[in-house]
């Protein structure tokens, strides 16, 4: 078992949908839970990172940790066609080097 | 400010061959990390440095070498390259914690 799932997808939504992304894992030690987003042949670039339980808004974007679940959650409201990429979620625990564990990854498409 | 360079962009290599993927961040940033990124697998990360000076292993360093030149750049070395090598490979930096900024990737295929 890896220690982060995460469902590959595709997810296709029609354009204003609510998305929910999930990722669950299995290490307790896991204090920073992060969420990358990645257009097709880009880097991935950090969209928002939470620290510990609870949850994290930034704009249309909500990032939600259940730690007695082991499992976490991106909300995008009002999907946008520009929102199509692949979301990485990945997570780190208390060490001083700072070493992420990544899932594999969900595609989305939002579709006009 | 042009955040994480990468070069370069695409690489063909015949088995046995040797290339080093070039990085550098000028956002001053103290650890900087190689990965790949290969189909359904997510990022596995190669080797990092915590810090200029400083390299160790991470989940798949077999078949590769890397040179902390400086605090700007990390270097990748392939020394004798193989098929199972193909991937896109991504350079990042971090200042003190877990917001990594990646580089645009490189794209090297062994054949």
């Amino acid at each position: 078992q890896k220690e982060v799932e995460q469902d590959p997808g595709p997810l296709s939504v029609p354009e204003g949908a609510i998305v929910s992304l999930n990722c669950t894992y299995s290490n307790s030690a896991f204090q920073y839970f992060m969420w990358y987003r990645q257009y097709s042949r880009k880097g991935p670039e950090l969209l928002m990172y939470t620290y510990s339980s609870g949850n994290k808004e930034d704009g249309r974007f909500t990032a939600q940790v259940d730690k007695s679940s082991k499992y976490i959650s991106l909300f995008i409201r009002d999907s946008q066609p520009s929102d199509s990429a692949t979301y990485l979620c990945a997570m780190g625990g208390s060490d001083s080097n700072y070493q992420l564990i990544w899932g594999a990854g969900t595609k989305l498409i939002i579709k006009p | 400010n042009a955040g994480v360079t990468q070069t370069p962009k695409f690489q063909v290599l015949k088995t046995g061959q040797s290339m080093t993927l070039q990085c550098a961040q000028d956002m001053n940033h103290n650890s900087m990390y190689w990965y790949r990124q290969d189909p359904g697998m997510g990022l596995r990360l190669i080797y990092y440095s915590a810090s200029e000076g400083t390299t160790d292993k991470g989940e798949v360093p077999n078949g590769y070498n890397v040179s902390r030149l400086n605090k700007r750049e990390f270097s990748l070395r392939l020394e004798s390259a193989a098929p199972s090598q193909t991937s896109v490979y991504f350079c990042a930096s971090s200042e003190y914690g877990y917001e990594q900024y990646f580089g645009p990737g490189t794209r090297l295929t062994v054949t």
